[in-house]
């Protein structure tokens, strides 16, 4: 199985600020990265795909890069609507997940 | 758009059967585009994927699952179901059917599309 980390597990920031998320996998999965945001009591939702894609009605605030073993999500300018917790996944083989990173208000 | 509902018992008894359905509407289970997941997320936790299906019965399970596993689906009612046997209390989890799209073309692959999950508890 290819493992997923993300880091950090957990951070506070305030509306405004700008947040990049890492999620590192154990071997090379070229491109096939996934991201989901998740709200309490929700399923997860799809927001980018294959590294860098936003899926249709995201907002532009959200991006993502990388490749290989390396990638970040990064929202430029937090939202109150984006408190939330996120999960890496990878597609490059059977998947799996990150343990998920939870944003938190400051 | 493609919609996914869980359904079947919150409350299994240990060593029970755990037996969940998934209803695809606004989309066919037969499509060869999709592959069917379903993925649980035990109560503060995070998510695990528990197997899959495709529209030909073809299937894959978690390896640390796969003992207890069965999934299966029914074209005609436009449905996939999951069993797990010999539950635990460490199986207690929301559980969720998933749909996992692939692109022909880029061999990306991605879930698109959730049910809202069913809280599945295991205890006496």
């Amino acid at each position: 199985d290819i493992q997923m980390t993300q880091s950090p597990s957990s951070l506070s920031a305030s509306v405004g600020d700008r947040v990049t998320i890492s999620c590192r996998a154990s071997q090379s999965i070229s491109s096939y990265l996934n991201w989901y945001q998740q709200k309490p009591g929700k399923a997860p939702n799809l927001l980018i795909y294959a590294t860098s894609t936003l899926r249709s009605g995201v907002p532009s605030r959200f991006s993502g890069g990388g490749s290989g073993t390396d990638f970040t999500l990064t929202i430029s300018s937090l939202q109150p609507e984006d408190f939330a917790t996120y999960y890496c996944q990878q597609s490059y083989s059977l998947p799996t997940f990150g343990q998920g990173t939870k944003v938190e208000i400051k | 758009q493609v919609q996914l509902q869980e359904s079947g018992p919150g409350l299994v008894k240990p060593s029970e059967t755990l037996s969940l359905t998934c209803t695809v509407s606004g989309g066919s289970v037969s499509s060869g585009s999709y592959y069917w997941y379903w993925i649980r997320q035990p109560p503060g936790k995070g998510l695990e994927w528990i197997g899959h299906i495709y529209f030909s019965g073809s299937t894959k399970y978690n390896p640390s699952l796969k003992s207890r596993v069965t999934i299966s689906v029914d074209t005609s009612k436009s449905q996939f179901s999951l069993q797990l046997s010999s539950v635990t209390a460490a199986d207690t989890a929301v559980y969720y059917c998933a749909s996992y799209y692939y692109e022909s073309g880029s061999h990306h692959r991605k879930f698109d599309c959730w049910g809202q999950g069913t809280l599945v508890t295991v205890s006496s």
